[in-house]
């Protein structure tokens, strides 16, 4: 079993809609990660969150420590939201984990 | 300029060949990373170095070697190529190391190619 769960592992959208994707987590943590994988390949961090809630233009990430769960929104979803988007944790043990990802797809 | 390079990005070879990843950050990070995502998409952490010293050795097989000259720098060596090495490399930094680290920032990726 994967440390990192991530679900849908995939998601079709309509443009505008609201989306939000889960990522639970197994392992005590000191962060976690919500990164975007590009169709061409490359990788960008969108928020690293300890606790509470970050929110950058339409992406809002909020995580639960006690409930060892973390959210992403997009709010009016975009075709160019269309990506993979990755969790990620750093375990207290200075262990690192990544989820399976989620795939987005934003239907004009 | 870009912030993380890696190179090369395509590296095509034969098995039992030994060939090297280079990577290279200029935003003045203490942390570099190795991870490795295979043909399923799955990413996974190989090596992380702080300061130039080796702080998470995930595992992996002893052919492949990080080598840190200086705190910008943090290059892959693998010996003995095998088949299953054939995955994208990406190479990563962040300001500190584990969970106080701030935002990572990812090299563009290397795709090798053992035939």
């Amino acid at each position: 079993k994967n440390e990192v769960e991530q679900s849908p592992q995939n998601l079709t959208a309509q443009e505008e809609e609201f989306i939000t994707i889960n990522c639970s987590y197994s392992v005590g943590i000191s962060a976690l990660h919500w990164l975007q994988q590009h169709p061409g390949g490359g990788i960008v961090s969108l928020f690293m969150l300890s606790s509470g809630k970050k929110k950058h233009g339409r992406l809002i990430a909020t995580i639960n420590i006690q409930e060892k769960h973390s959210s992403l929104h997009i709010t009016a979803s975009h075709p160019r939201d269309s990506a993979v988007y990755i969790c990620a944790v750093w375990g207290t043990g200075n262990q690192f984990y990544f989820g399976t990802g989620t795939s987005l797809t934003v239907i004009p | 300029d870009t912030a993380v390079s890696q190179t090369p990005k395509y590296l095509v070879t034969q098995m039992g060949n030994d060939k090297s990843i280079k990577c290279e950050q200029n935003l003045g990070h203490d942390t570099m990373y190795w991870y490795k995502q295979d043909s399923k998409k799955f990413l996974k952490i190989m090596f992380s170095y702080n300061n130039k010293e080796l702080i998470i050795n995930e595992t992996v097989p002893n052919r492949f070697s990080p080598k840190s000259p200086d705190k910008a720098h943090l290059n892959l060596h693998i010996n003995s190529l095998e088949l299953g090495d054939s995955a994208v490399y990406f190479c990563a930094s962040s300001r500190v190391a584990g969970g106080f680290t701030g935002e990572l920032f990812f090299g563009e990726g290397s795709r090798l190619t053992v035939l």
